[in-house]
């Protein structure tokens, strides 16, 4: 079974950049297509971007574009995903979470989740 | 982009009784939809995909419906670990975006 193993919290400043991770065990990180969803204070679920496998890609929701970076370290089989130019609005929980593709021109659901990473910005 | 509409905002329901949630898409996600789970300080569970399809360990008693544009998420006989906020989330096309919640409360 698939766990995705996520540590505490980040605090940083605004301009900065944060890089949470994502371990992944009981799978190689390969295997998987890893997401990200962020979740504000009281706020809603926002997915963020996710790998396809099938294609090779990373892809990101619109909103983080050119913001966010998604990789994976094999050696260790984490998932990180670095979100650059903080801001207060970035403050949130971050999660990480395996993605199940159905057909060959769908997106994802999600099936397995990391407990999540609250990432606060302030100055 | 598609754009998820839940509904209600937030359910009061006693304990034993029938909570019937809404999702509509604002275009045919076909049977593409699933539910989430989320209670207070934990990550969101899988509840449902393909409208209908409880995933692994969920009880029967939560049941989905709805292909297209409209979907239910139906609790038959509320148990006490059922109130939380459930979200529905389209998968038929990029981005996959939830919808933005319903909270169900203790009436």
């Amino acid at each position: 079974q698939v766990q995705l193993i996520q540590f505490g919290a980040e605090v940083k400043k605004p301009g900065a950049s944060v890089k949470v991770s994502c371990k992944v065990s009981g799978y190689t990180v390969t295997a998987l297509s890893i997401h990200w969803v962020r979740q504000a204070p009281g706020k809603g679920l926002e997915w963020m971007g996710g790998f396809d496998p099938k294609d090779g890609e990373t892809i990101y929701a619109q909103k983080f574009q050119g913001r966010v970076t998604m990789t994976e370290e094999i050696s260790t089989d984490t998932a990180y995903m670095e979100l650059n130019s903080l801001r207060s609005e970035d403050t949130a929980v971050y999660y990480c979470a395996t993605g199940i593709k159905v057909g060959a021109h769908t997106s994802y659901y999600l099936d397995y989740w990391g407990q999540g990473t609250l990432v606060t910005v302030s100055s | 982009e598609i754009v998820m509409t839940q509904s209600p905002a937030t359910l009061s329901v006693s304990p034993g009784e029938r909570a019937t949630l809404s999702c509509r898409a604002s275009q045919s996600v076909s049977s593409n939809l699933a539910w989430y789970q989320q209670k207070p300080g934990q990550a969101p569970r899988l509840l449902v995909y393909g409208a209908s399809t409880r995933a692994t360990g969920i009880p029967a008693r939560f049941s989905g419906s709805g292909s297209g544009t409209d979907f239910t998420l139906t609790i038959s006989s509320l148990q006490s670990e059922d109130f939380a906020v459930y979200y529905c989330q389209q998968y038929n096309d990029w981005p996959p975006p939830f919808g933005q919640g319903t909270r169900v409360e203790i009436k």
